[in-house]
């Protein structure tokens, strides 16, 4: 069956350190890969966009790989601030269609 | 970046009644708009693709006589919850992309609208 997993359902680091958040997927062979912030009470905001021919992504202190072999993708924040806390989301485009397909999003709490 | 707004964020109902939802792309054209439904601690579940101007096309297990979509115009979709039930309180979000041909791009959220049926 096709799914999309995100590595933890929350995961809490210290202010300053880098956050490392996992997307694999099986069963799929997405044309891009997105990254959303969504915060509580609130729709997602789009991050950033891989598409299945780059390896890595970079903005400001985001980067995101993209590895197709391992169908896995890594989202890193650099340099973490509290203000960095929310649920971040994956999501797969497939092929020609318009939709995206989510994963159901890592809690990221920076701790002070 | 563009921006998909979506009205009310929140919304209590009583069982039975129907609610309206709108979602409007302020600054471009939307062909096509996406409702989702997220329920707490999970994924955004895609329940149709609105194309404006042609019925909507539902996920497999939506009930398109119950979540009715109307996309008359290229910034204005509405999704209605007919005859409201407690378990369709839920949290239903709205997207927009620009453009046709633009596949590999960014998708537009509205704020989300939180509905509870009493």
């Amino acid at each position: 069956s096709q799914k999309i997993e995100q590595n933890s359902e929350a995961l809490n680091i210290q202010e300053g350190k880098t956050a490392t958040l996992t997307c694999n997927y099986t069963n799929y062979s997405p044309a891009y890969l997105q990254w959303y912030r969504q915060d509580p009470g609130r729709g997602p905001v789009f991050l950033l966009l891989i598409r299945e021919n780059e390896k890595e992504k970079r903005k400001e202190r985001l980067k995101v790989t993209f590895d197709t072999t391992l169908k896995q993708s890594l989202f890193h924040i650099t340099a973490s601030q509290p203000a960095d806390s929310a649920t971040y989301l994956c999501a797969l485009g497939i092929g020609s269609a318009r939709q995206l397909t989510f994963g159901s999003g890592t809690q990221l709490t920076v701790l002070p | 970046g563009a921006v998909v707004s979506q009205h009310p964020s929140r919304v209590i109902c009583k069982s039975g009644t129907s609610v309206k939802i709108e979602c409007r792309s302020l600054d471009f054209q939307a062909t096509t708009m996406f409702w989702y439904r997220q329920f707490p601690k999970q994924s955004l579940m895609l329940m149709a693709t609105s194309n404006e101007g042609s019925k909507a096309t539902y996920e497999q297990g939506v009930e398109k006589d119950k979540f009715l979509i109307n996309h008359a115009s290229l910034t204005l979709s509405t999704l209605t919850v007919t005859s409201a039930h407690p378990e369709d309180s839920s949290f239903y979000i709205c997207s927009a992309r620009s453009g046709q041909g633009a596949v590999n791009t960014e998708a537009f959220f509205g704020q989300g609208t939180r509905l509870t049926v009493v």
